[in-house]
């Protein structure tokens, strides 16, 4: 298995574009995890889904920031408009256990 | 909720040295699930190992070991035999096994092995 995917690695957009982060699962898993990293509050949960629904999007920032899972083996985070705060990396995880969650490699955003 | 307390933001060990990094935790569950990750430069997350609350046995992997006090909500990572490659940031999380499947992380201890 390819582990999980997610695109691009690094982005670089401006103040007010739109920013969409790809992730493909390991297929079979049936949960799936964005997450955000900065220096400053750690390792964050945004929101997640189970089975393709959306379980728990408390931790999403503001309305600015939306998740969709279309299908088992795809997921977008998006951010419209982006601000330089929304600078970060976003990592997708998903699993189908209890037993711990696979990381992809993360996409490193950084707003100017 | 959970909260997970890494109060060692830096450390440092000689390579071969043993080095042991501190996590406790609250959680409200009875039954839950500790892991510890591994993030080197390459920002990867990588699952190093995992302990089942309910086992009072402490889990082993290879050269990592845990030390697990239920009571005490402690949850230790020892690293034997340090190895150039296991410079990295370390970060404690725990898993509770209700609905909530929100795997909470501690905020890491940055691990430098010297050579």
């Amino acid at each position: 298995d390819a582990g999980v995917i997610q695109s691009p690695r690094h982005e670089v957009t401006e103040m007010g574009q739109e920013v969409t982060l790809r992730c493909k699962p390991i297929s079979g898993h049936d949960y799936l995890f964005w997450y955000r990293q900065t220096m400053m509050r750690g390792l964050e949960l945004l929101i997640y889904f189970n089975n393709n629904v959306p379980i728990d999007d408390s931790g999403m920032p503001e309305d600015r920031f939306s998740a969709k899972m279309p299908n088992a083996s795809f997921s977008t985070l998006k951010i419209q408009p982006s601000e330089p705060r929304d600078s970060a990396v976003y990592f997708c995880a998903s699993s189908l256990s209890i037993y711990g969650y696979t990381f992809g490699s993360g996409t490193r955003l950084t707003v100017v | 909720a959970q909260t997970v307390t890494q109060s060692q933001p830096e450390m440092s060990v000689q390579e071969a040295e043993t080095v042991t990094l501190s996590c406790t935790y609250d959680t409200s569950e009875n039954n839950y699930y500790l892991f510890w990750y591994k993030q080197p430069p390459s920002r990867q997350m990588i699952l190093v190992i995992r302990q089942e609350a309910y086992k009072q046995q402490n889990a082993t992997e290879n050269r990592f070991s845990v030390n697990f006090q239920k009571a005490a909500k402690s949850f230790s990572l020892k690293i034997s035999d340090s190895q150039l490659g296991d410079t990295a940031m370390y970060f404690c999380a725990v898993l509770e096994t209700g609905s909530a499947r929100q795997l909470t992380f501690g905020s890491g201890t940055q691990l430098t092995v010297l050579p």
